[in-house]
């Protein structure tokens, strides 16, 4: 299952699918990013994070992709389980502002077992 | 693992009361923070602080301050709670020479006020 950035911010796959969520960043300051997961009832939890000098970066079970050229970011979480079901974010990291951290609004994923 | 915690979990308070919100963490980070999260609004920067006793404000520090005497401690005070702060309240801490970069956040607090 895809998204494609904050027009459609639920995402429902099945158990065992690859889930890709997206991000669409528009300043071309930000050199850094970071991906969260949030589950209901908790504070945001740390996932995986990139800078811009690479394109692409992997975690166990989860990679980020980073295109520069039209400024988006992507979260695949391979092997989709049920305790993947929560809200993701991304956040951008401008130099020009001093490093403050911009967060995406999030994208709740469902998945279906 | 790093942790952040924050005192309550859900708070009501009446409006014009005084609010403390309070966040400790345990692994001597330097850099602190507070956001609130709100529905459709995503996370805001309150205030955020890089050492005991300095402070900044974030995108949205009216009608909040703060106060950091330790460097484990960082609180959040409201001083005359209006029902526009009612909203998810998040402390973060990251290591000081990453400011920025991997946040590490509490459970939140769920701020009502009636």
């Amino acid at each position: 299952g895809e998204n494609v950035g904050l027009h459609l911010p639920t995402l429902s796959v099945q158990e065992g699918d690859n889930s890709i969520i997206n991000c669409a960043y528009s300043n071309s300051a930000s050199d850094y990013f970071i991906w969260y997961k949030q589950e209901s009832g908790k504070g945001p939890q740390f996932i995986i994070d990139i800078r811009s000098n690479m394109d692409k970066r992997q975690g166990q079970r989860v990679t980020v992709l980073l295109n520069k050229t039209v400024k988006h970011l992507s979260l695949q979480i391979a092997a989709t389980q049920p305790g993947d079901s929560a809200v993701y974010f991304c956040a951008e990291s401008r130099y020009n502002q001093g490093g403050k951290l911009i967060f995406g609004q999030g994208t709740e994923l469902s998945v279906k077992p | 693992d790093v942790k952040v915690t924050q005192s309550s979990r859900y708070l009501v308070k009446r409006t014009g009361e005084k609010v403390f919100l309070e966040c400790v963490q345990d692994m001597d980070h330097e850099n602190m923070f507070w956001y609130r999260q709100d529905p459709g609004l995503g996370l805001r920067l309150i205030y955020f602080s890089y050492d005991v006793k300095m402070k900044e404000k974030g995108d949205i520090p009216e009608g909040y301050s703060v106060s950091r005497e330790k460097k484990e401690r960082f609180s959040l005070i409201l001083e005359s709670a209006s029902t526009n702060q009612t909203s998810m309240y998040l402390c973060a801490s990251s290591l000081g020479s990453q400011r920025w970069e991997k946040l590490f956040f509490g459970s939140g607090t769920q701020l009502s006020v009636l």
